[in-house]
């Protein structure tokens, strides 16, 4: 399996500009994950699917944030609009039926709002 | 409400020594998941062991076990004869299953450095 898959690696924009992450979970997986890590407030769960439907999105620090699933295999993050403090890699992560439990994460997006 | 704390920031270790990295959790629930995770420098997030609260033997991966005193709510990593590549940040993690929804909390993590 190739494991979690996210594009951009890395993003550049101005502020004001839309912004949209995508992850590709693993196969077989029902549970996606995205998280954001900065020096200041470490790794922070944002939003969580399970079976394609929001669970948990406590964590959206506003409404400039929203996320999707439309499928089992795809999600996105989008930031409308974005803003300097927004910079930080953001992870995608997820997790199968199995019982384990353990996340699997993606290589993350490093973003830069200028 | 759960909570996961790393009290070391940062740590070092020689080359093919041992070290232990120490985590504490609070929570009321009785079953549970604990995790650890590291990530070097390449920023991949890598499961290093899991441990499931209702088990009382310590899990081992390997270099790496861990020491989990449920009473007192620790969780600590300890890692043996450690080796360049373990040069990482490493985070603890637990987990709660409700009802069919996850409820992951990560501590802070602690900056491990291993010296040649």
């Amino acid at each position: 399996d190739a494991g979690v898959i996210q594009s951009p690696r890395h993003e550049v924009t101005e502020m004001g500009q839309e912004v949209t992450l995508r992850c590709k979970p693993i196969s077989g997986h029902n549970s996606l994950f995205w998280y954001r890590q900065t020096m200041m407030r470490g790794l922070e769960l944002l939003i969580y699917f399970n079976n394609n439907v929001p669970i948990d999105d406590s964590g959206m620090p506003e409404d400039r944030f929203s996320a999707k699933m439309p499928n089992a295999s795809f999600s996105t993050l989008k930031i409308q609009p974005s803003e300097p403090r927004d910079s930080a890699v953001y992870f995608c992560a997820s997790s199968g039926p199995s019982g384990s439990y353990e996340q699997y994460f993606g290589p993350g997006t490093r973003l830069t709002v200028t | 409400a759960q909570t996961v704390t790393q009290s070391q920031p940062e740590m070092s270790v020689q080359e093919a020594e041992t070290v232990t990295l120490s985590c504490t959790y609070d929570t009321s629930e009785n079953n549970y998941y604990l995790f650890w995770y590291k990530q070097p420098p390449s920023r991949q997030m890598i499961l290093v062991i899991r441990q499931e609260a209702y088990k009382q033997q310590n899990a081992t991966e390997n270099r790496f076990s861990v020491n989990f005193q449920k009473a007192a709510k620790s969780f600590s990593l300890k890692i043996s004869d450690s080796q360049l590549g373990d040069t990482a940040m490493y985070f603890c993690a637990f987990m709660k299953r409700t009802s069919g929804t996850y409820k992951y909390i990560f501590g802070t993590g602690t900056r491990l450095k291993v010296l040649a």
